[in-house]
C-alpha cells in the first residue's frame, strides 16, 4: 500500500520569508513517481515537479526548489523569498510504478498562507 | 493557460436532475480522469479512461455514469445525486496511463446537490 504524508497542516509566513514544505512516503515498490501540485483558491490542481525514484538529484526552478532523499523517503518542497501568489494548498502524491497504475496517492495537503 | 478544460465552472442541481459535466483536453493524451474532491480533502480517483476503455472505476455509485466519446472528450452524468455529492469534480488527462505520466489538471466544476 502506498501513503505520503505531509505533516504541516497550515503553515502561515510573512512574504519574502522562505518555507519548507515537508512530504514523506511509504511504498514497496522499487520504481515510484512522486509529484508535487499547487492548489490555488480557485480550484486547478497545477502540476509542478515529478521526480522518479531513481533520480535523487535535487531541482530548482526559479524560487523553488525540491530536496529528494531516498533514505529517508522524503521529497521536501522549499519556496525561497515567497510572495502573496504562492498562497495555495500544495499536494505530495506518489505513484507505484509496479502496483498503482496510474493511480495517484495524495497527502492530505498543506495550506500555505503568505501574509504581506 | 490550462490545456484541459471543463465544463460548467458551477452547477447547482436537484436530487431529481439529470445534468452531465464535460471535460475537453487539447494535448493528444490518451488517457482521461474523474476525481472528486471534498472541502479541504485531497482528489479521491473516481474513473480512469485510456484509449477510450474504461480501465478503472473505483467502486463509484451507479449515479454517475462517465462517458468517453472519444481521446479527448470526456463527460460524467449524474443522476439521483445526494446532497453529500456537493464537491468539486476535477477533470485530468494523462500521455498513456501509465504509471511515468504526469496527470493534467482541469479547473474542476462545483457542483452543489440540494
Amino acid at each position: 500500500a502506498q501513503k505520503v504524508t505531509q505533516a504541516q497542516t497550515e503553515i502561515s509566513v510573512v512574504e519574502k520569508e522562505d518555507v519548507t514544505l515537508d512530504c514523506v512516503y511509504e511504498t514497496r515498490d522499487t520504481t515510484y513517481y512522486l509529484f508535487w501540485y499547487k492548489q490555488p483558491p480557485s480550484g486547478e490542481l497545477v502540476f509542478l515537479i515529478r521526480r522518479n525514484s531513481f533520480d535523487e538529484q535535487n531541482e530548482i526552478s526559479g524560487r523553488y526548489s525540491w530536496n529528494f532523499q531516498k533514505s529517508t523517503s522524503s521529497f521536501n518542497f522549499t519556496i525561497t523569498a515567497s510572495q502573496v501568489v504562492d498562497s495555495a494548498v500544495y499536494f505530495c502524491a506518489l505513484v507505484g510504478g509496479e502496483t498503482s497504475g496510474s493511480r495517484l496517492t495524495f497527502g492530505e495537503g498543506t495550506q500555505l498562507t503568505v501574509n504581506p | 493557460d490550462t490545456e484541459v478544460t471543463q465544463t460548467p465552472k458551477h452547477l447547482v442541481m436537484g436530487m431529481t436532475n439529470k445534468k452531465s459535466l464535460k471535460c475537453e483536453q487539447h494535448m493528444g493524451h490518451r488517457a482521461m480522469y474523474w476525481y472528486k474532491q471534498k472541502a479541504k480533502k485531497p482528489p479521491e480517483l473516481m474513473f480512469v479512461y485510456s484509449y477510450e476503455k474504461l480501465s478503472i472505476n473505483e467502486s463509484v455509485p451507479s449515479r454517475f455514469s462517465p462517458e468517453c466519446p472519444n481521446s479527448s472528450l470526456l463527460n460524467l452524468h449524474l443522476h439521483a445525486l445526494q446532497p453529500e455529492d456537493s464537491a468539486l469534480y476535477l477533470c485530468a488527462s494523462s500521455q498513456e496511463g501509465l504509471a511515468i505520466d504526469t496527470q493534467y489538471f482541469g479547473p474542476g466544476t462545483r457542483l452543489t446537490v440540494l
